[in-house]
């Protein structure tokens, strides 16, 4: 398995320009998270989707950042316009995991790369 | 709400010496455990987790962890460090509760540093 891959590796923009992050899960994981990560805060998770919908986006800072995630194997988050203080690292982990109501799954979460996003 | 403590920001050791990495949680059930490092420039990886069963858990890269459910620690351990362990180490802890099935909650990381 290829793994989760993300995209852009690197993303250099100038303030007030819209900028997309790429994620592609891991085929068969049902839930995907976007993470990020900076010296000052650490690692905070800004949404999380199971089974294509999002089910917590109170990490989300505000209205500038947006997430999708249309089918299961691909989803992005969108900042519009960016700031110099999204200047972070921009982790994707996927994971298979049942909700309750179902077979209750618990698993590890896997990892991407990550994007180094810089606004200037 | 739940938490993970990290106590260490900042660990240094020798070449060959031992390491231990303690993890401290808040939560009133039995929770999932993990521990996690990154690399400098990578993603995270997990070295090991623990759900339930022995609580002495062998990891990848000959780390291990002892979930202590009197002390509500999951220490990590390794006897013999290589300078290749040099690197970020995040405790995670996984929520058990309805609405947020799945989530990790990440300790603020240790940072391990390797000298000869």
């Amino acid at each position: 398995d290829a793994g989760v891959i993300q995209s852009p590796r690197h993303e250099v923009t100038e303030m007030g320009q819209e900028v997309t992050l790429r994620c592609k899960p891991i085929s068969g994981h049902n839930s995907l998270f976007w993470y990020r990560q900076t010296m000052m805060r650490g690692l905070e998770l800004l949404i999380y989707f199971n089974n294509n919908v999002p089910i917590d986006d109170s990490g989300m800072p505000e209205d500038r950042f947006s997430a999708k995630m249309p089918n299961a194997s691909f989803s992005t988050l969108k900042i519009q316009p960016s700031e110099p203080r999204d200047s972070a690292v921009y982790f994707c982990a996927s994971s298979l995991v049942g909700l309750a109501g179902g077979p209750l799954l618990y698993n590890e979460q896997f990892f991407g790369p990550g994007t180094r996003l810089t606004v200037l | 709400a739940q938490s993970v403590t990290q106590p260490d920001i900042h660990i240094t050791v020798s070449e060959g010496a031992s390491l231990e990495l303690r993890c401290n949680y808040s939560y009133g059930a039995t929770p999932y455990l993990f521990w996690y490092v990154q690399s400098p420039g990578q993603g995270l990886q997990l070295l090991l987790k623990y759900f339930s069963g022995d609580t002495l858990v062998q990891g990848i890269k000959g780390f291990e962890a002892e979930f202590k459910r009197s002390q509500s620690s999951f220490n990590l351990r390794k006897p013999s460090v290589h300078w290749s362990d040099a690197a970020e180490y995040f405790c995670a802890v996984g929520s058990l509760t309805t609405d947020s099935w799945g989530k990790l909650q990440f300790g603020a990381g240790t940072q391990v540093v390797v000298t000869p």
